[in-house]
């Protein structure tokens, strides 16, 4: 079975541009939460989403936003990029939303988002 | 509000134990984690630990937690070169999303 896989693995952006970032969750799992990690910190939480429905949403700005589609792969966009939005981004897919859903979530290898 | 603290470094010889710790505040936290991540990797869940228990072993690993001090800790027995790596700690905050909070990690380094 194939694990958690994001697209694309690394990129680059201007300033002022905006980005899509994409993750396919394990097979059957129903859940997505996306991350942000800044380099030398912990990853901070962005957004949950379970069945297509906005679960919760982390500290971040109006310019992140994140959809999932009926097949429970996800996006997350953000808009004019700021150098400080240059980060590694984790999705994390998860068979349910529940209180032990963290102990059944995988993440995938992420996405390195430079903004230059 | 969660926040999670733990050490920043810890350096250790092949062979030995290794032990990570780690403070947080939110005390209705349902489950902590331990995860491991490797240089360019993403996250690999080490093990975790539900907060009515007090320790919890698994191979190598023994996580011990103190509840009434919020304390948490990871105890690496005969720690190997492929354990070098960052070493988050994470606390579930309950609620309806379910999110992890995470510490800034321990870079854990094995010598020869």
């Amino acid at each position: 079975d194939a694990g958690v896989t994001q697209s694309p693995t690394h990129l680059i952006k201007t300033r002022g541009q905006q980005v899509t970032l994409r993750c396919s969750p394990i097979s059957g799992h129903k859940s997505v939460s996306w991350y942000q990690q800044v380099l030398g910190q912990g990853p901070q939480f962005i957004f949950q989403y379970y069945e297509k429905e906005e679960r919760g949403r982390g500290n971040f700005p109006d310019r992140f936003s994140a959809r999932q589609f009926p097949n429970y792969s996800s996006e997350l966009n953000v808009n004019a990029l700021l150098l400080g939005d240059s980060a590694l981004y984790l999705c994390a897919s998860s068979p349910q939303e529940s209180p032990i859903q963290n102990t059944e979530a995988f993440f995938g290898q992420g996405t390195r988002l430079t903004v230059v | 509000g969660e926040d999670v603290e733990q050490s920043l470094f810890l350096s250790v010889r092949e062979g030995d134990s290794s032990v990570i710790n780690c403070t947080y505040t939110d005390s209705s936290s349902t489950y902590l984690y331990w995860y491991k991540q490797e240089p360019g990797a993403g996250l690999q869940l080490l093990t975790y630990i539900f907060s009515n228990m007090d320790m919890k072993q698994d191979q190598r690993l023994t996580v011990l937690l103190n509840k009434k001090d919020k304390h948490l800790s990871l105890r690496i027995a005969d720690t190997q070169t492929g354990d070098s790596a960052i070493y988050f700690c994470a606390e579930e905050s309950g609620g309806s999303n379910y999110k992890l909070t995470f510490g800034k990690g321990t870079l854990l380094t094995v010598n020869p």
